[in-house]
């Protein structure tokens, strides 16, 4: 069974704090993303990485930066949580582009609230 | 500029009625079109996906209708239940595995 693991369910964090949230996937993915769901603005895309140690900003990259130390995990960083970063955060992984595998696998998600 | 556009925002439906989700999309270098269900408390998580060399795809009671030059694609649920009562999101990447563009979302309720 595939599976998309992020470290924590719901967090809480101080405003100002630095904060980390991670993702592991099993499935030997390529790819792997960040994104954050707010109520009424659906899916937006913070960053992603195409192998270990890459990475590109997706639409909403300020006040984020990720790490890809390994192919399995992929790293979201809130440099200094504000207020505005409370939200739900998916991280999904997919096959290597190119292939006829496009499926992206999403984890559950990490609420995050700013206070 | 948003580049996948998902109406309705929120749809009832009487259980055993037909669903449609519309979706429309701007860029047509996209040529992967899927759809993801998400149930609360979870991750979204494929549905179905089409690609524009077809102009429909079935799957059980789940169907996507494509429209390459009008650049739109839909979701149609058939004989809709209670538990398709979720989140849909519509999708579009321009290349196989890159980083998916959603729409905004539509909570679907089915009333029983």
């Amino acid at each position: 069974d595939v599976k998309v693991t992020q470290s924590s369910r719901y967090l809480v964090k101080r405003t100002g704090e630095k904060v980390f949230l991670e993702c592991v996937q099993d499935m030997d993915h390529e790819n792997m993303f960040w994104y954050r769901q707010d109520p009424g603005l659906g899916l937006r895309l913070i960053y992603f990485s195409y192998d270990v140690k890459m990475k590109e900003k997706g639409d909403i990259p300020e006040g984020y930066s990720v790490s890809r130390e390994k192919k399995e995990r992929f790293s979201l960083i809130l440099e200094s949580a504000s207020t505005n970063q409370t939200s739900m955060y998916l991280c999904a992984s997919s096959p290597h582009r190119g292939t006829e595998n496009t499926e992206a696998f999403f984890g559950q998600g990490t609420r995050l609230t700013v206070v | 500029q948003q580049q996948v556009k998902q109406s309705p925002q929120s749809l009832i439906v009487q259980k055993g009625g037909i669903s449609i989700i519309n979706c429309a999309y701007e860029n047509t270098a996209f040529d992967y079109f899927p759809w993801y269900q998400q149930f609360p408390g979870k991750g979204p998580a494929l549905l179905i996906a089409i690609r524009p060399d077809v102009s429909e795809k079935k799957e059980g009671r789940f169907t996507i209708s494509f429209n390459k030059s009008a650049k739109q694609f839909s979701l149609h649920i058939m004989d809709s239940q209670p538990g398709d009562s979720a989140t849909y999101f519509c999708a579009a990447s321009n290349r196989a595995g890159t980083a998916l563009i959603f729409g905004k979302g539509t909570t679907l309720s089915v009333s029983s």
